[in-house]
């Protein structure tokens, strides 16, 4: 079975700073995805980023890059410059090839102070 | 509109009493899922749909949840005899197709509160 652990909560982080997002996961299969989201007060989810089991390079996307050590089973979201609007929960996720269906995380709370 | 839309946005009903949500995926998308998300948690996977094949119902957490999906189009989560453990909001998915990698559309969802 497929595992997703986010051991931080809530993280507090000054704007126009970074901030890592911790994602550790448990699978045995040796393709699977990785994805990042987004959930602010409204409740949508926004995707944010991907990054498969063989790519060789750690995805990046505008201000969010993901950090991706495959040996250590983690995948941590990076976002730089941080801004008043990236306030959200953020929830990693996986999904393995058949179905491509989603195994969430608890989720981490973000909040950027001015 | 051109996102996946979800109806009713909000439902609120008594225990005992069955309900039906809709999902209305992106035009073209063959796959369909629903998640489920209790009050500050992660979303749970339900069942999920692609084209004509049997629907993947290992997510339901009880035989009380069933669904449909008519080819590649409208899909309803129909919850019967709800419980309050059912007060969640459930989100519908559709992607261009299940490969590994592709993004999956999300939908508002319907909050639904049961009493």
């Amino acid at each position: 079975a497929q595992k997703i652990t986010q051991t931080q909560p809530g993280m507090f982080v000054q704007e126009k700073e970074a901030v890592t997002l911790d994602c550790t996961y448990d699978t045995s299969d040796p393709s699977y995805g990785l994805f990042w989201y987004k959930q602010p007060s409204s409740g949508e989810m926004i995707f944010l980023i991907y990054q498969g089991s063989y790519d060789q390079q750690n995805a990046t996307e505008g201000r969010y890059s993901l950090n991706f050590q495959k040996a250590r089973k983690s995948a941590n979201l990076v976002i730089s410059a941080s801004q008043l609007g990236d306030s959200a929960m953020y929830f990693c996720a996986m999904s393995k090839a058949a179905g491509n269906k989603l195994t969430f995380g608890g989720g981490t709370r973000v909040l950027v102070k001015p | 509109g051109a996102g996946v839309s979800q109806s009713p946005s909000n439902k609120v009903t008594e225990k005992g009493k069955d309900v039906e949500l809709r999902c209305d995926p992106i035009s073209g998308h063959t796959a369909l899922y629903w998640y489920r998300q209790r009050l500050g948690q992660g979303l749970e996977f339900l069942i999920y749909f692609q084209g004509n094949s049997a629907p993947d119902k290992s997510g339901l957490p009880s035989d009380r949840f069933s669904a449909e999906r008519t080819g590649e189009s409208v899909s309803t989560l129909t919850i019967q005899r709800t419980q309050q453990e059912d007060s969640a909001v459930y989100l519908c998915a559709s992607s261009l197709s299940p490969g590994l990698g592709n993004e999956q559309f999300f939908g508002p969802g319907t909050r639904l509160t049961v009493l």
